[in-house]
């Protein structure tokens, strides 16, 4: 079945850059999200990346997709304190249910 | 942009009791919405999906009867939770898309529901 797998738990300094790694088993996923979720929030689209491509960059953002290997990162540049939250990767499928799979979550911590 | 928002934001409630959780889409025609159940530090797990005028599409091992979804209007979902227990106690999150198989769903921010 459809799984997506994250790693729980990245420390980093502040200025330094964070990535976050992402595993999923739907080959035929079409679309790949990152979500940020802060305490007792809802989820935000950080970005998204659509199945044909390689890479994404949006800002301090910057998406790769490893098809082949069904392995997607997000890397935050210059990462701050703000970006301290829960970040979760998910993929929808080829199906017509617009159905979203989510990983279980990657918290970041930003030591200042 | 789309905003989706949640109505309560938190609630606590009785064993026993029933609880109804709202979602709207306050500035889009939602095709279709979600519903999504938290438990702390896990990630979101999808219950059900519903489209306007139709019965919505429960996921394997949600309980139709428990977790009752009407979607009502292009821009109200609800979800009543019936006859809570301490263990439906979690944070319930709504989603919607604005037409259908849209890249993006647009989610609102949660519900925490706590049963005591």
């Amino acid at each position: 079945g459809e799984d997506v797998e994250q790693s729980l738990f990245l420390s980093v300094r502040e200025g330094d850059s964070s990535v976050i790694n992402c595993t999923y088993t739907d080959s035929s996923s079409t679309y790949l999200y990152w979500y940020k979720q802060e305490p007792g929030a809802g989820l935000q689209l950080l970005t998204y990346i659509f199945s044909n491509m390689d890479m994404k960059q949006d800002q301090r953002l910057t998406v790769l997709l490893n098809k082949k290997d069904k392995h997607l990162s997000l890397r935050i540049a210059d990462t701050q304190t703000g970006d301290s939250a829960i970040y979760f990767c998910a993929e929808k499928g080829s199906s017509n249910t617009g159905k979203l799979i989510f990983g279980q979550g990657t918290t970041l911590q930003v030591k200042p | 942009g789309a905003v989706v928002s949640q109505h309560p934001s938190w609630v606590i409630c009785k064993s026993g009791t029933s609880v109804k959780i709202e979602c709207r889409s306050l500035d889009f025609q939602a095709t279709t919405m979600f519903w999504y159940r938290q438990f702390p530090k896990q990630s979101l797990m999808l219950m059900a999906t519903s489209n306007e005028g139709s019965k919505a599409t429960y996921e394997q091992g949600v309980e139709k009867d428990k977790f009752l979804i009407n979607h009502a209007s292009l821009t109200l979902s609800t979800l009543t939770v019936t006859s809570a227990h301490p263990e439906d106690s979690s944070f319930y999150i709504c989603s919607a898309e604005d037409r259908p198989h849209s890249y993006e769903q647009y989610f609102g921010p949660g519900t925490r529901l706590t049963v005591t």
